[in-house]
């Protein structure tokens, strides 16, 4: 059974670095197609697809947030983390992470979303 | 970039409808078109991808269709439990999502 869960702050101020995890069961990051994508959504909004890294360790970012992004996985192949810096209150959202396989961009199996918000 | 236009992007209809939403992409897309549902306060979930392949598990009344940059997801009988926002996804170059269109009872 596949299932992802992530997990942050909650809360944190204006300029500071964001802080994710996502933790994962049922396949493991190692296996040759595997890619976990980090997609937020602020409250009442569309989505935004943010980050991904593959089974191989390649890293992929949204072109437009790429300076501010860094993702990772731990050497167990069950967590990948995301760290956003200079957060501001456009950063307020839902994160989700979310397995894809086959090319990166079917995402089948979703986390239940962390909730973040940028305030001072 | 590639923008992607959802219409409508609010959508009333009742049981047993055949309700169809539409996406149209800023360039050709080449059928890299994905569906998404999202229910109140759940996390997306896959229902077409690459426009026109069902995913496992999504009954067959979800359909796609489209080419170039006009895209379609028909519901054929419209169920109570497809009341939802649904989003279309392009991902043939980069990634990017529309906006969505709600889908309500009328």
């Amino acid at each position: 059974q596949v299932t992802l869960k992530e997990s942050g702050p909650g809360m944190l101020q204006p300029s500071k670095t964001l802080s994710l995890t996502c933790s994962f069961s049922g396949f493991s990051l190692s296996t040759s197609g595997m890619v976990v994508s980090w997609i937020r959504q602020p409250s009442g909004k569309s989505l935004e697809w943010l980050a991904a890294i593959d089974w191989d360790g390649d890293k992929y970012y949204n072109p437009s947030l790429k300076s501010r992004l860094t993702v990772s996985k731990d050497t167990s192949n069950t967590q990948v983390f995301l760290k956003i810096t200079s957060v501001d209150i456009a950063d307020t959202a839902t994160y989700y992470c979310a397995r894809a396989k086959l090319g990166g961009a079917l995402f089948d199996y979703w986390g239940q979303g962390v909730m973040v918000t940028v305030s001072s | 970039d590639i923008q992607m236009t959802q219409s409508p992007s609010v959508l009333s209809a009742s049981v047993g409808d055949r309700v169809t939403l539409n996406c149209k992409a800023s360039q050709n897309i080449n059928k890299y078109l994905n569906w998404y549902q999202q229910k109140l306060g759940e996390a997306p979930k896959l229902l077409i991808y690459n426009t026109n392949n069902l995913q496992t598990g999504i009954p067959s009344r979800f359909s796609g269709s489209g080419s170039g940059t006009d895209y379609t997801l028909t519901i054929s009988s419209l169920q109570p439990e497809d009341v939802a926002t649904y989003f279309c996804f392009q991902h043939n170059s980069w990634y990017t999502f529309g906006a969505g269109t709600k889908l309500e009872l009328k």
